[in-house]
């Protein structure tokens, strides 16, 4: 796989219910960034976890990351149907904002 | 909250023209950068620039790519001489400190006709 790989690609829970969605990358990091882009739109930077944290929150959402495993995992808790969208990791080994991204998780939260 | 503002949202240019991508960076920020993402692809770093220089780029940001922060509030990202294959949504994002998080503009999207 490639870095930053995103699991699983498409996930449809009913409104209200968790939502966890993996990511995996291959080289070591310096930070880890999560990303929601809704359907043809820009991307909304949602958290960055730096290699030496891990655990992040923000509102509903729940960001780990484990630098043995080289995976991190996105909750977001009691979902909305808003948040309906794609959700990216990217991770940057440069800390030059040269971010590697994955090919992302297609959320679907139905009312 | 302070945005990353994209202009044009689309933009559709003859193959061969040059076109330039305007971006104004949230005005306090001082790490700039583009990214593109082809239709179904993945989002690509193009290139990050800090201090009036490019401090990293990647292998698509050939020389038919250039950058510019032409005053102190827009940066632009030149194609010269455009490719079908430059088609692609362009994205613009600026970071304060280059190490807590970056704001992304809605993009331009560039079609090469």
């Amino acid at each position: 796989s490639q870095q930053g790989e995103e699991d699983p690609q498409a996930l449809s829970i009913q409104e209200g219910e968790n939502a966890t969605m993996n990511c995996s990358y291959k080289t070591s990091i310096n930070n880890l960034q999560w990303y929601r882009q809704n359907s043809g739109r820009g991307l909304v930077h949602l958290i960055l976890i730096r290699s030496n944290e891990r655990e992040k929150h923000s509102g509903r959402l729940r960001v780990t990351l484990d630098t043995s495993k080289k995976s991190s995992s996105l909750l977001i808790t009691a979902s909305r149907a808003a948040d309906t969208a794609s959700y990216f990791c990217a991770t940057d080994n440069t800390n030059a904002g040269k971010s590697t991204f994955g090919d992302g998780t297609t959320l679907t939260v139905k009312p | 909250e302070p945005e990353v503002t994209q202009t044009p949202s689309h933009q559709v240019t003859q193959m061969g023209q040059e076109v330039i991508l305007r971006c104004v960076p949230i005005s306090n920020h001082l790490y700039f950068y583009w990214y593109r993402q082809i239709l179904g692809q993945k989002v690509e770093f193009l290139v990050s620039f800090y201090n009036n220089e490019i401090s990293e780029k990647s292998e698509i940001f050939d020389d038919q790519f250039s950058v510019e922060r032409p005053d102190g509030s827009n940066f632009t990202l030149k194609i010269r001489s455009t490719k079908l294959e430059d088609s692609a949504m362009y994205f613009c994002a600026s970071s304060g400190d280059g190490l807590r998080g970056y704001t992304f503009g809605s993009g331009t999207r560039l079609t090469v006709v």
